[in-house]
C-alpha cells in the first residue's frame, strides 16, 4: 500500500560525521518536505521540494543539504556543520497544491554522540 | 514571524468525556488549517482538515470549528478513549506552501 518510508527507525554517529537519512514515497506526489522535531517542540522545516531536481531552504536549513533527483526519494544529509543534530527527523509529501495535506513517514531518530 | 499556537501544552480527559483542544493562529493570509495527531514514536496522522470559506466540518468522532474573526482553532474529540492519547497538532498554510505548525497538546485520557 502507498505511503512514506523512512530509514532507518535509529540512527547513531559520532560528532563530525556526515549522515544522511533516507526517504522515499510511492504515493506519487510532486512536493517532498524534512521536517525536525525536538522535545516538547512543533514541526520545524529543514527542506522542501516542490518538483524534481528543485528544493528550497526552509527556516532551519543551516547544516544540512538535500537532492530531489527522483520523484520518490528525497534524502537529507546531516553534516557536521550542523551545531545540534540530535534529533527527531520527519519526512513529508503533499499533491503539491497550497490546500493540500501532507503525509508523514514515521521518522528517524537521530543521535550524535 | 508568524506563529501558530495551542493554548495549553497538556489535557488531562476522563473516558467517555468529550475532548477540546484549542488553537491560535496569527497569519491573516493563512487559508488552509489541518489537524495532526502524533502517537510516540511515529509520525504526525491527519485527522481533518478545514479551508477558511468554512466554520465547522465534522469527521468520525472529530470536529474542527474555526473562528476567523479571533484567528482560533479547536478540535473537539467526542466520547474520548484511550487510544486518543496523543499529542495534537494544528497547522496553518500561512503565506506559501510551507506549512507552519504549534507547538503540540498532550492529550492524556483517565480511564
Amino acid at each position: 500500500d502507498g505511503g512514506i518510508t523512512q530509514s532507518p527507525k535509529y540512527l547513531f554517529r559520532k560528532e563530525g560525521q556526515n549522515v544522511t537519512l533516507s526517504c522515499e514515497q510511492n504515493l506519487n506526489h510532486d512536493a517532498m518536505y524534512w521536517y525536525r522535531q525536538d522535545p516538547g517542540q512543533g514541526l520545524r522545516l529543514i527542506y522542501y521540494s516542490q518538483i524534481v531536481n528543485d528544493f528550497q531552504k526552509g527556516d532551519i536549513a543551516e547544516g544540512y543539504s538535500v537532492s530531489r533527483e527522483k520523484k520518490e526519494s528525497f534524502p537529507l544529509t546531516v553534516t557536521s556543520a550542523q551545531k545540534n543534530p540530535t534529533a527527531f527527523y520527519l519526512c513529508a509529501s503533499s499533491g503539491g497544491s497550497r490546500n493540500s495535506p501532507l503525509h508523514f513517514g514515521n521518522g528517524t531518530r537521530l543521535t550524535v554522540t | 514571524g508568524e506563529s501558530v499556537g495551542l493554548h495549553l501544552p497538556t489535557l488531562s480527559v476522563q473516558e467517555g468525556d468529550n475532548s477540546i483542544i484549542n488553537c491560535a493562529y496569527s497569519n491573516s493570509a493563512s487559508d488552509y488549517f489541518i489537524w495532526y495527531k502524533q502517537e510516540s514514536g511515529k509520525g504526525p496522522q491527519f485527522i481533518i482538515d478545514i479551508r477558511s470559506n468554512m466554520d465547522k466540518r465534522q469527521g468520525q468522532r472529530v470536529t474542527v470549528l474555526l473562528n476567523k474573526t479571533v484567528k482560533h482553532l479547536s478540535l473537539q474529540i467526542a466520547a474520548t478513549q484511550p487510544g486518543d492519547s496523543a499529542v495534537y497538532f494544528c497547522a496553518e498554510n500561512g503565506d506559501d506552501y510551507k506549512l507552519s505548525f504549534g507547538a503540540g497538546t498532550t492529550v492524556t485520557v483517565r480511564a
